[in-house]
Order: C-alpha cells, then sequence, then structure tokens
C-alpha cells in the first residue's frame, strides 16, 4: 500500500519567518511527487517534481526530490500572513498514475 | 471561464437516500478524479477515469459509483447513502494520465448524510 506522509502536521510561525514542510513517501513504481496548496476550497497546484536534487522555484516558495532517499521539502522564506493554508503533498506512483496524498500541514502565519 | 464546475456546492441527505454529485470540466482534459476529503485522513481516491468511457476503483470506492459517459462529465452517485460519507468530495482533472500533468480540482460539494 503507497504511503505519503507529511511533517509536522501543523505549525505555526510569525511573518518573515522561514518554514520547511516535510514528505517522505513509501510507494511503489515512483513517477512524481506534487505540492498543493488548500486554503478555503480546491488545493491549486505549486510544483511537480520528478528528478532528484533540481530545485523548483516560484518567488518564496521552492521544493526539492531527493529520491534515494523517498523525500521532498517545501521551502517558504520571508512568510507572509497569505501563506496561511494547509499544504498537500501527493506522490503519483504505479501503472495507473494514481495520486495518494499526504494529510497535509497546516500552515498559521500570524502578523 | 474554463475550469471544473461542481453541483451541489452543498447537501444535507437523509441516510438511505440516493444522490449524485455532478463534475463538469471544459477543459477538455481525458482523465477525471473523485476524492473525498476527511478531517485527519487528506484527500483519498475514490474512483478514477483516464478517458470517456472507462473507469477504475480507487482506495475507497465502496458505496460509490461513477460513469464517463463523455469528455466533460463525470458524476459519483451514492445508491444509498450512509451517515459515514458525510464529507467534502473533489472532482479533479487533468489532460491526461501520466507524469507531467497535474491535477486541477473543483470547488467541493459539502455533503452531510444524517
Amino acid at each position: 500500500e503507497d504511503k505519503v506522509v507529511q511533517s509536522p502536521l501543523s505549525l505555526v510561525v510569525h511573518e518573515g519567518d522561514t518554514v520547511t514542510l516535510n514528505c517522505s513517501y513509501e510507494v511503489t513504481n515512483f513517477r512524481s511527487l506534487l505540492w498543493y496548496k488548500q486554503e478555503k476550497k480546491a488545493p491549486t497546484f505549486l510544483f511537480m517534481l520528478t528528478s532528484s536534487g533540481i530545485e523548483k522555484k516560484s518567488g518564496r516558495l521552492s521544493s526539492i526530490l531527493d529520491k534515494k532517499e523517498l523525500f521532498s521539502i517545501l521551502n517558504i522564506t520571508a512568510t507572509q500572513t497569505g501563506d496561511s493554508a494547509v499544504y498537500l503533498c501527493a506522490v503519483e506512483a504505479g501503472s495507473n498514475y494514481k495520486l495518494t496524498f499526504g494529510k497535509g500541514t497546516l500552515l498559521t502565519v500570524n502578523p | 471561464i474554463a475550469g471544473i464546475t461542481q453541483a451541489p456546492t452543498s447537501q444535507i441527505l437523509a441516510a438511505g437516500r440516493r444522490m449524485t454529485l455532478r463534475c463538469t470540466q471544459d477543459m477538455r482534459h481525458n482523465a477525471m478524479y473523485w476524492y473525498r476529503q476527511d478531517l485527519g485522513l487528506g484527500l483519498r481516491l475514490i474512483h478514477y477515469s483516464n478517458t470517456a468511457g472507462t473507469t477504475g476503483k480507487g482506495e475507497v470506492p465502496d458505496g460509490y459509483s461513477v460513469s464517463r459517459a463523455n469528455t466533460d462529465d463525470f458524476p459519483l452517485t451514492l445508491a444509498s447513502a450512509v451517515p459515514s460519507q458525510t464529507s467534502v468530495y473533489f472532482c479533479a482533472s487533468s489532460p491526461q494520465q501520466g507524469v507531467g500533468y497535474e491535477q486541477y480540482f473543483g470547488p467541493g460539494t459539502r455533503l452531510t448524510v444524517t
């Protein structure tokens, strides 16, 4: 059974702090790892990672994948209150490319 | 506006009733998915369809059925609702199955079964 574990489950920081969110996985036939941000409603896509060691970056957010150690991290620098959300990690695996999601990390950024 | 629509937005349903959650996308995506999201359990795949005319079971398919008569629509039916099916249901789509195609999510349907 495919498994995706995120840590921490929740995190409270102050504006301007840097945070690192973790995602580890155990899956059969890894295809890709995806990060989503979920505010009030639908998850919105952040990054897709397929290769180890190549950083994906978008503004203050960045992510990297380690396929040897089976984990990924999502970094957010200079956090803002608008970064408050649940961050979801999902791994695409198997012949059907199905996504398995972690339980998410609830990030709260206080002013 | 291109995207995924879901209906209804929310629904309270008596146990034992039949209910169909609707999902429509106008992006001509081949692959579509239904997830349920529960506190402490995250998003779990119920059913999926890689192309019109085909469907497959996900992680938690029991009590649910789907059909994919055309590219745009992917309804989810609860034949006889039970309280454990109280959840937020998300429909998603991607251009096709495979690496390099992220899934786009609809706004969700909040279902309460009493």
